[in-house]
């Protein structure tokens, strides 16, 4: 069983719909959990960080996280052909980004 | 105020051949991590640095050693080369006041 799972999708959506991303974790001590998004050739940029169960809101971004079935989500509201990109799930055993456990990532794209 | 910066960003060496890539951390960090992104793959944990000492490593192989220097700066060296060590390197700086790791743009890597 991989620590960090994400289907890898592609995950096709249209424009101004909400994209859902999913993401499940092994490791039951997880604390800190992390969603990227990697535009092809790039780097990895940080968009959400969650460390407690519930729902955290940033513009168009929700993060959900619930530690008692260790799964952890995104969504994207109204969303963009901009938003085109692979989003990486990562998790964290401790307090902070010390050392983060990737999933493979899932490639998201919408449809003008 | 400076992001991440990585150096240099395309290297193309020769199986059996030694690399040094390096890093130079966002301001106010001073905790360098470097990872190893396969094509297609989430980043894989290589190791951590922090006050100039390794603190935690992943499953990659003794070819594998890094360096911090006082200004927080990082190398990570990769000896011995081999075909599979093609991949996009990146560094991650983070504090341990806060809990978010922020990346360079990458070193892309080839083997031949």
């Amino acid at each position: 069983q991989k620590e960090v799972e994400q289907n890898s999708g592609p995950l096709s959506v249209p424009e101004g719909a909400i994209a859902s991303l999913n993401c499940t974790y092994s490791d039951r001590v997880s604390q800190s959990f992390f969603w990227y998004r990697q535009y092809s050739g790039k780097s990895p940029e940080l968009i959400m960080s969650i460390y407690s169960n519930g729902d955290k809101e940033d513009g168009r971004f929700t993060a959900q996280l619930n530690k008692a079935s260790q799964y952890v989500s995104l969504l994207i509201r109204d969303s963009q052909p901009s938003d085109s990109a692979t989003y990486l799930c990562a998790v964290s055993n401790i307090q902070g980004a010390q050392k983060l456990v990737f999933g493979q990532g899932t490639r998201l794209t919408i449809n003008p | 105020d400076a992001g991440v910066t990585q150096s240099p960003t395309h290297l193309i060496k020769t199986r059996g051949q030694q690399v040094t890539l390096r890093c130079s951390p966002k301001s106010g960090h001073d905790t360098v991590s470097w990872y190893q992104q396969a094509l297609g793959q989430g980043p894989q944990f290589i190791f951590q640095y922090y006050e100039e000492e390794e603190r935690q490593r992943g499953n990659f192989p003794d070819r594998f050693s890094g360096h911090q220097f006082p200004n927080y700066s990082s190398e990570l060296n990769v000896n011995a080369l081999l075909l599979g060590d093609s991949a996009l390197y990146l560094c991650a700086s983070s504090s341990d006041r806060y809990t978010e790791a922020f990346f360079g743009q990458g070193t892309r890597l080839t083997v031949v």
